[in-house]
């Protein structure tokens, strides 16, 4: 997987708790990214980062904050957990900002 | 706003050429993705193609590219079981003012192979 792991690979948590997801890389990529995905929706991108504290918002960012304070590491913050961000977590990291290359996932599930 | 559009589900029998179609909205997209997904696992990128192509060849995938009609095709020949799963089409698109770009996917055509 490029170099890319996820943890937790499974989460269960209860809504209204804070959830933290963290995205590992050894290949020195630039552009970090976290995406959602959902039956119906394909995936989705949340929040993205193009380098050590520079980050953006994706189509879904509402509920979800991120940080990259390391190139290697970029982190998912769900403040405050609802059923609806019940999803699998995909990370994937890019060289130039186009090819993109998926870590394994995190299946979250809010109760 | 930018769209990519994928059937959701193709069935072959072994052996079969395979072929799944997307259609997207951006022409101004600079490259074009193929993504298979396994069951439980992530995205692995299969192919790209830059968008000055109309075809790109690797192995048993053959991608096509009509550039008019915004329409891009993932053909796999002599498909196997081992081929089954989903295949997701993507567009690499500019933001405005933004300084990469990034990927818009489509729903994802769940490729069933039968032996």
């Amino acid at each position: 997987d490029a170099g890319i792991t996820q943890s937790p690979r499974h989460k269960v948590t209860e809504t209204g708790t804070p959830v933290t997801l963290r995205c590992h890389q050894t290949e020195n990529h630039r552009y970090m990214y976290w995406y959602r995905q959902d039956p119906g929706h394909g995936l989705r991108l949340i929040h993205y980062s193009y380098g050590v504290k520079d980050t953006d918002k994706g189509e879904v960012s509402d509920g979800y904050s991120v940080s990259r304070s390391k190139t290697e590491d970029f982190l998912l913050t769900l403040e405050s957990a609802t059923s609806s961000q019940t999803s699998v977590y995909f990370c994937a990291i890019s060289e130039s900002g186009d090819e993109q290359f998926f870590g394994p996932g995190t299946r979250l599930t809010v109760l | 706003g930018e769209d990519v559009e994928q059937s959701l589900f193709l069935s072959v029998r072994e052996g079969d050429s395979s072929v799944i179609n997307c259609t997207y909205t951006d022409s101004s997209s600079t490259y074009l993705y193929w993504y298979k997904q396994e069951p439980g696992a992530g995205l692995q990128l299969l192919t790209y193609i830059f968008s000055n192509m109309d075809m790109k060849q690797d192995q048993r995938l053959t991608v096509l590219l009509n550039k008019k009609d915004k329409h891009l095709s993932l053909r796999i020949a002599d498909t196997q079981t081992g081929d089954s799963a989903i295949y997701f089409c993507a567009e690499s698109i500019q933001e405005v003012g933004g300084s990469q770009g990034n990927l818009i996917f489509g729903k994802g055509t769940k490729l069933s192979v039968k032996p």
